[in-house]
């Protein structure tokens, strides 16, 4: 059974502070996705990473794949209470097209 | 994108009962999936449903426990059968577009006591 840990499981922060969350495997991705979820919803995607070392940004966030593409981290810069939710990431491990498996997840709090 | 609704939104059953879930998406797609999310934590993929055949299940779920339709490629329905407290969860379908993006719906959220 393939893994993806998150790390922290949860987080409590100020608004202003930065934070990083990193999903790790021992397996290769062929694509690595970010999504957050808030209650009563359903997960909704935030990012697609497939290169090895790539970065990509979305206003706060900041994206990062490994080299070896077996992790990743996310990384939010000056955290928002509208940034509060459930942080998932979620990759297609190589010669399992189609079939997502989920990270253990990030709950993230910010308060004022 | 597309946009997936669920029915019904949440529930409170009987154990031994069952309960099918609806899945409407606006647009045709060959991928379905359903999820089982329980409280606070990450998704369990269930089952893939795709239209024309028989739904392929992950370790762990049974047919006989999570019955899925997929009569055409707008609509699924899983049937969470002989239900126990322990089935108290969130369940999600999702849809994958043609770049491997998933979509989610809003979830069911099932309660059985």
């Amino acid at each position: 059974t393939q893994l993806l840990e998150q790390s922290p499981q949860f987080l409590s922060i100020q608004e202003g502070e930065n934070l990083t969350v990193y999903c790790n495997s021992s397996s290769v991705f062929s694509s690595l996705q970010w999504y957050r979820q808030e209650p009563g919803e359903g997960p909704v995607l935030l990012v697609t990473v497939v290169t090895g070392g790539e970065v990509k940004k979305l206003k706060r966030l900041t994206f990062q794949f490994g080299d070896a593409r077996k992790d990743s981290s996310l990384h939010i810069t000056a955290a928002q209470p509208g940034d509060t939710g459930l942080y998932l990431c979620a990759g297609y491990y190589t010669g399992t097209a189609s079939k997502l498996t989920f990270g253990t997840g990030t709950r993230l709090q910010v308060t004022l | 994108s597309a946009v997936i609704s669920q029915k019904p939104s949440r529930d409170i059953c009987q154990r031994g009962t069952s309960l099918t879930i609806q899945c409407q998406v606006d647009s045709q797609v060959t991928m379905m999936f359903w999820y089982r999310q329980q409280p606070g934590q990450s998704l369990t993929l269930i089952a893939t449903a795709n239209q024309g055949s028989e739904a392929t299940y992950e370790s762990g779920f049974v047919i006989d426990k999570f019955p899925i339709s997929r009569p055409n490629l707008t609509f699924s329905t899983l049937t969470v059968s002989n239900m126990s407290p322990e089935d108290s969860s969130i369940y999600l379908c999702s849809v994958m577009d043609g770049t491997d993006t998933q979509y989610f719906g809003p979830g069911t959220r099932l309660t059985v006591l």
